[in-house]
């Protein structure tokens, strides 16, 4: 069983809807998550970690996360176009990260 | 603001060739870490160091060896290439050892093997 679970998409949303991308994660003891945007054959770019339960916002970005229940996810608002990468949530290991397959977001304008 | 710097940003090579990809971590960043993303798959975990010692270990094939230097800069290894190595090799760096710290990558490599 993989350590990290992503739904792989594609996710479509129509320009200025809300994205919604969910990650699960098999290790209870993980304590750091983390949400990378990668656009095909670039680099993954950190956009978002959080690492207590709740919900964290750094403008159109919510990250929220429940450790009960494994689960982390990632709100896009207002999504625009440029939005359209493969998003790879990430959990930390004792000292590298472990990633999910990534979810394909397209954004239609 | 400075970010890793990986070189070269491609190569090509041959099979039971030898490669070196060079990874720059972020100034004052003293943990490194290598990746290989194959095409549409995540990135997989290689080898990590902290403050130039190996900090962990993943799914590093036994042809690959890596190393930091005095000036955290790290250099991956590939030897005896095969037509599977190839594939996006990235660097990212931290500062600190924890996985707490969020990591932050290069461009990265893309190795072809022919």
């Amino acid at each position: 069983q993989k350590e990290v679970e992503q739904n792989s998409g594609p996710l479509s949303v129509p320009e200025g809807a809300i994205a919604s991308l969910n990650c699960t994660y098999s290790d209870r003891g993980s304590q750091s998550f983390f949400w990378y945007r990668q656009y095909s054959g670039k680099s993954p770019e950190l956009i978002m970690f959080i690492y207590s339960n709740g919900d964290k916002e750094d403008g159109r970005f919510t990250a929220q996360l429940n450790k009960a229940s494994q689960y982390v996810s990632l709100l896009i608002r207002d999504s625009q176009p440029s939005d359209s990468a493969t998003y790879l949530c990430a959990v930390n290991g004792a000292n590298n990260l472990f990633f999910g397959t990534g979810t394909r977001l397209t954004v239609i304008p | 603001a400075a970010g890793v710097i990986q070189s070269p940003r491609h190569l090509i090579k041959e099979k039971r060739e030898t490669a070196t990809l060079k990874c720059y971590p972020i100034p004052r960043h003293d943990t490194v870490y290598w990746y290989q993303q194959g095409p549409g798959q995540d990135p997989q975990f290689l080898i990590s160091f902290y403050e130039k010692m190996q900090s962990d270990k993943g799914s590093i094939p036994d042809r690959f060896s890596a190393q930091q230097f005095s000036d955290y800069h790290s250099e991956l290894n590939m030897s005896s290439l095969e037509l599977g190595d190839s594939a996006l090799y990235f660097c990212a760096s931290s500062l600190g050892l924890t996985g707490n710290q969020p990591q932050h990558f290069g461009d990265g490599t893309r190795l072809s093997i022919l």
